[in-house]
């Protein structure tokens, strides 16, 4: 099946920062990804839809400007967090559309703001 | 909008016994996906089987089955011989089907955690 890689698997960083996730897609090319957010115990929330050489669409109540998302390559997209701040601590997950293979996800990063 | 509601959040089974976890959803759509996808507690999340709903044949992967019901809009997951490597987070997911091939947004339920006790 596909293997996506996501980068960091977690970080630390100070509240003011900002922080950049890479989820990368190593055996196939991959148009669409997806990010998800995940807090304990809880279900994934989809954030986003990264669409590659084109803006991501984002779900209501998530703000684009405060998670930038590019996906300038067939298997490259990253979520930048901009200016963290301690809610924004969470589990960050990615995944990949393969039409024929259906949704492989990334291992998730674990951001904490502090 | 699709709407996916497991009821059971957590559960425990012994091991090498048989847990079914339950899964209903709520959908205007007749032609769809329906996925239950394990999170260990690494929190890779792992797809265990999926099902197409055009089929009428349960789906079997190993030790897991399902139970589709499509009329009653429920999706149960069978394990059995359960294994302590099957101590997880299990979601149930929905996902419309795409007439292109393309990529629809998949739904997925609050998760059921289960343990394995030896």
């Amino acid at each position: 099946g596909a293997v996506v890689s996501q980068h960091p698997s977690w970080v630390i960083c100070k509240s003011g920062t900002s922080v950049k996730i890479e989820c990368r897609s190593l055996d196939f090319q991959a148009t669409t990804m997806f990010w998800y957010r995940q807090f304990p115990k809880q279900s994934l929330m989809l954030m986003a839809t990264s669409n590659e050489g084109s803006k991501a669409t984002y779900e209501q109540g998530v703000e684009k400007d405060k998670f930038l998302i590019n996906h300038a390559s067939l298997t490259l997209s990253t979520l930048t967090v901009t200016s963290a701040h301690p809610e924004d601590s969470s589990f960050y997950i990615c995944s990949v559309w393969g039409t024929g293979r259906g949704y492989t996800f990334g291992s998730g990063t674990r951001l904490t703001v502090v | 909008a699709q709407t996916v509601t497991q009821s059971q959040p957590e559960m425990s089974v012994q091991e090498a016994e048989t847990v079914t976890l339950s899964c209903t959803y709520d959908t205007s759509e007749s032609n769809y996906y329906l996925f239950w996808y394990k999170q260990p507690p690494s929190r890779q999340m792992i797809l265990v089987i999926r099902q197409e709903a055009y089929k009428q044949q349960n789906a079997t992967e190993n030790r897991f089955s399902v139970n589709f019901q499509k009329a009653a809009k429920s999706f149960s997951l069978k394990i059995s011989d359960s294994q302590l490597g099957d101590t997880a987070m299990y979601f149930c997911a929905f996902m419309k089907h795409a007439t292109s091939g393309g990529y629809q947004k998949v739904t997925f339920g609050t998760g059921t955690k289960l343990q394995v006790i030896p």
